[in-house]
This record gives C-alpha cells, sequence and structure tokens, in this order.
C-alpha cells in the first residue's frame, strides 16, 4: 500500500459543486499538505497542517477549506468549485526533523466544466 | 519575478548523454535544496536533496548548489530511457515552507 493515498484519483464535475478530496497516509508524519500543479507554475501550497489541531493558509487557500480529522487524514474541499480549479492535486506528508523531506500521494485530477 | 525558475523544456536527449537541469533562485535565505523526479500521472518523488552548498553524488546523480549565484544544478551520467520525467527543483530557509520550480520535461531517446 502507498504511504500517502488520495482518492478520488480522478474526478469531473460542474460549475457550483462541492467537491471534497481526500488524504490518508501511514508515515505517522504530523505534517501534511494540500498542493495545487499546473502546467507552467509548478506545485504551489493551498493549506497544511502541523498537527491536528493545526491549520495554515498556503500561498493560494481562496476558495478551498481543509479539515484535519485525525493524524493520518487530510482532506480538502472546494465549496463551489470553478473551472479555474481545474487542476492535479497532492496531498503530501513530511517528517518535521532537518530537511523536512516530502512524501507525496499519487495525485487527484479535477476538472471543473 | 518568480521566486524559483526552471527552464521548463521539454529537453531531449540521447541515450547515454550526461544531462544537466537547473534553477536559479532570487532568495538568498534558503538552505535546504531538494530535486523531486516526477513521472506521468504519479506524484513527485524525492531524488536528491542537499543543505546549503557544496555537491552530493548518489550513483548516475549529482546534485550542486552555488549559494553564491543563487544556483542549484543536477547531473545525470549515463542517461536512461527511465529517467524521462519532469523534474521539480525545490528549497526552503529555516521554519518556512518549500517553494518549487515549474519542473524541466526531460525525454532521454533510445
Amino acid at each position: 500500500d502507498a504511504d500517502v493515498t488520495q482518492t478520488p484519483r480522478n474526478r469531473i464535475t460542474k460549475t457550483g459543486k462541492r467537491i471534497m478530496l481526500e488524504c490518508s497516509q501511514t508515515k505517522g508524519h504530523d505534517r501534511m499538505y494540500w498542493y495545487r500543479q499546473d502546467p507552467g507554475l509548478g506545485l504551489r501550497l493551498i493549506y497544511y497542517s502541523f498537527d491536528v489541531k493545526d491549520i495554515n493558509k498556503g500561498e493560494i487557500s481562496d476558495g478551498y477549506s481543509v479539515s484535519r480529522q485525525a493524524q493520518a487524514k487530510f482532506s480538502l474541499s472546494l465549496e463551489s468549485a470553478i473551472p479555474n480549479q481545474t487542476a492535479l492535486y497532492f496531498c503530501a506528508t513530511s517528517d518535521p526533523g532537518g530537511a523536512n523531506v516530502l512524501t507525496f500521494g499519487a495525485g487527484s485530477r479535477l476538472t471543473v466544466l | 519575478q518568480k521566486e524559483v525558475e526552471q527552464d521548463p523544456g521539454p529537453l531531449s536527449v540521447p541515450e547515454g548523454a550526461i544531462v544537466s537541469l537547473n534553477c536559479t533562485y532570487s532568495n538568498s535565505a534558503f538552505q535546504y535544496f531538494m530535486w523531486y523526479r516526477q513521472y506521468s500521472r504519479k506524484g513527485p518523488e524525492l531524488l536528491m536533496y542537499t543543505y546549503s552548498s557544496g555537491n552530493k553524488e548518489d550513483g548516475r546523480f549529482t546534485a550542486q548548489v552555488d549559494k553564491s549565484s543563487k544556483y542549484i544544478s543536477l547531473f545525470i551520467r549515463d542517461s536512461q530511457p527511465s529517467d524521462s520525467a519532469t523534474y521539480l527543483c525545490a528549497m526552503r530557509n529555516y521554519g518556512q515552507n518549500f517553494v518549487f520550480g515549474p519542473g524541466t520535461r526531460l525525454s532521454v531517446l533510445p
């Protein structure tokens, strides 16, 4: 099983719909992240959480919300999806020691029509 | 100006060639430098990381950091078709989150 699991892997939805992307991890890491990847823009941080009671906005949090249900679970919600939220979304975890290396999931491809 | 710049490619090389991938950055406070490899339809995976300046070698891969020039490089020796992927550089300062480059798409032709 993968260390970081994302569901769904692919989702097509319509403008205005609410969408939730889920992430679970078996690394035992406290730190979890949601990134968005767009061609030519690289990975941009949406939200991050250093423990269950800690939620922080990243670079591009507008239009998104998150929930940290447990140490191993971190979900991303789009309350009312819009077409420019069409992107590849990645969940990641990190070990806080030293380099804080990120371990990524396989990604969730979201298309908003 | 973006904080981290990276030539998006695509870069096509013949099998066996030496590949040089580069990133420039503007924030002189960055201390941790990473290279991630991302295959199509997969998440990025850590390839190399370097703390502060200097070189680090791991098999066919060498990472270099030149903080005076704000420039990092990844060299791939004896490149293989399996090295075809997008390569992302990432860097951060103490206590900060990583900033990623946009990635360079590499194709190694058999």
